[in-house]
This record gives C-alpha cells, sequence and structure tokens, in this order.
C-alpha cells in the first residue's frame, strides 16, 4: 500500500527558506501515471495546491507562488521535496504532499493518496 | 489563478440530500471534465471523493455523486449520514502549466 510521509523543520523564521520532504513508500516514485504534489492549508482556511513534479523532473507551479517555490525530485531515494523562499507568516500551514495522477489510467487529476500532513509555523 | 467558488456551508438533516456547487470559468471547471471533490474531516488529510466530474475511485459510496454544468460543477450527497459531516473541496484542472485549483471549502453539517 503506497504510503506518503512529510517530513522538515516544523518553525521557519521570516525572510528563510522553507524546505520539506516526502519520502514514497510502498511504491515507486517513477511511475510514468502519476505527478507528485504539495498542497498547503493555512490554519482554518482551505486548500491550496503549490505545485507537482514529474519523475522525469517536469514541475508545475501555483502562478500565485512560481516565483518562490522550487519542488524536485530524488528518484534514487523516492522522495520529492519542496522549498519556498522568503517566507512570511501567511505561509504558516499545514503542508501536505500527495499522488497526483497524470492520466487516464488512473484517477485522472485526482489526487488520491495523501500524507498526514505537517504542520509549519513561520516565526521568529 | 483564482481559487473557485463554493458557498461556506450546507446543512441537512439524517436521510436528506445535499448538494454543494462549485462555480469556476471556462478556463477551469468549463473548459474540462476533470473536477475532482474532496472530503476532509478535521485534522485529516483530504479524501478523493469524485474525479472526473462524476466517478467514484474504488470504496467510495454510491451515496456520492458529481455533474456539472457550464462553468459550475455540483456534489450530492444522499441519503446524509452523521460521518458525512466534513468539509468539501472541489479542485479543477486548469492548464498543461497550471494542474489545479481548489475551491474555498464547504463545510457540510449534519443536523
Amino acid at each position: 500500500q503506497l504510503q506518503l510521509q512529510e517530513s522538515g523543520p516544523g518553525l521557519v523564521k521570516p525572510s528563510e527558506t522553507l524546505s520539506l520532504t516526502c519520502t514514497v513508500s510502498g511504491g515507486s516514485i517513477s511511475s510514468s501515471s502519476y505527478y507528485w504534489g504539495w498542497i498547503r492549508q493555512p490554519p482554518g482556511k482551505g486548500l491550496e495546491w503549490i505545485g507537482s513534479i514529474y519523475y522525469s523532473g517536469s514541475t508545475y507551479y501555483n502562478p500565485s507562488l512560481k516565483s518562490r517555490v522550487t519542488i524536485s525530485v530524488d528518484t534514487s531515494k523516492n522522495q520529492f521535496s519542496l522549498k519556498l523562499s522568503s517566507v512570511t507568516a501567511a505561509d504558516t500551514a499545514v503542508y501536505y504532499c500527495a499522488r497526483h495522477c497524470s492520466s487516464t489510467s488512473c484517477y485522472t487529476y485526482g489526487m488520491d493518496v495523501w500524507g498526514q500532513g505537517t504542520t509549519v509555523t513561520v516565526s521568529s | 489563478q483564482s481559487a473557485l467558488t463554493q458557498p461556506a456551508s450546507v446543512s441537512g438533516s439524517p436521510g436528506q440530500s445535499i448538494t454543494i456547487s462549485c462555480t469556476g470559468t471556462s478556463s477551469d471547471v468549463g473548459g474540462y471534465n476533470y473536477v475532482s471533490w474532496y472530503q476532509q474531516h478535521p485534522g485529516k488529510a483530504p479524501k478523493l471523493m469524485i474525479y472526473e466530474v462524476s466517478n467514484r475511485p474504488s470504496g467510495v459510496s454510491n451515496r456520492f455523486s458529481g455533474s456539472k454544468s457550464g462553468n459550475t460543477a455540483s456534489l450530492t450527497i444522499s441519503g446524509l449520514q452523521a460521518e458525512d459531516e466534513a468539509d468539501y473541496y472541489c479542485s479543477s484542472y486548469t492548464s498543461s502549466s497550471t494542474l489545479a485549483v481548489f475551491g474555498g471549502g464547504t463545510k457540510l453539517t449534519v443536523l
């Protein structure tokens, strides 16, 4: 059974870079049928798609965050990572990683497997 | 990229049916049949309930159904149960470079 697990610092200082990693277990990140995505949820608010990456390294970003976001993949470790630069208090959120279907061979463009989420607080 | 528009809250009694709307534009909801719906209970990760407007993933109850007309997609839950009380989010594919946009979420209360 495929599982995703987020990891990284729970506290980041303003203006610094937030870095998170998602480890995929029970399956390969190198599947041609899936993107691997990051989604966040500020306290008491809704979901926001941050971006997704294909195993080949192709990336897709939310235009509103694109200038600050970098998503990368390490197929040898079955991991993908998020970097968000110049953070402010508005970036405080629960950050989720998720499997994001890219073809009609799965739940097309649906995100069907999610990590449990990790809380990141931006504060000095 | 603007979020899709959902009502903030809906409510219904056990056994009844409710519908949650999700309004976008011709660039997202209206332009593609790639609308997904997610259920999120407090403190939990979202769960995929509907994909491609009206398809249910394996294991999702057939009490959940989806549809679309123009720029508005809808999620209908029939035979409401207490366990359906949760937040619901719609999402749509928007383009080959922007894969997803979410709605603001709807809180469902089962009275």
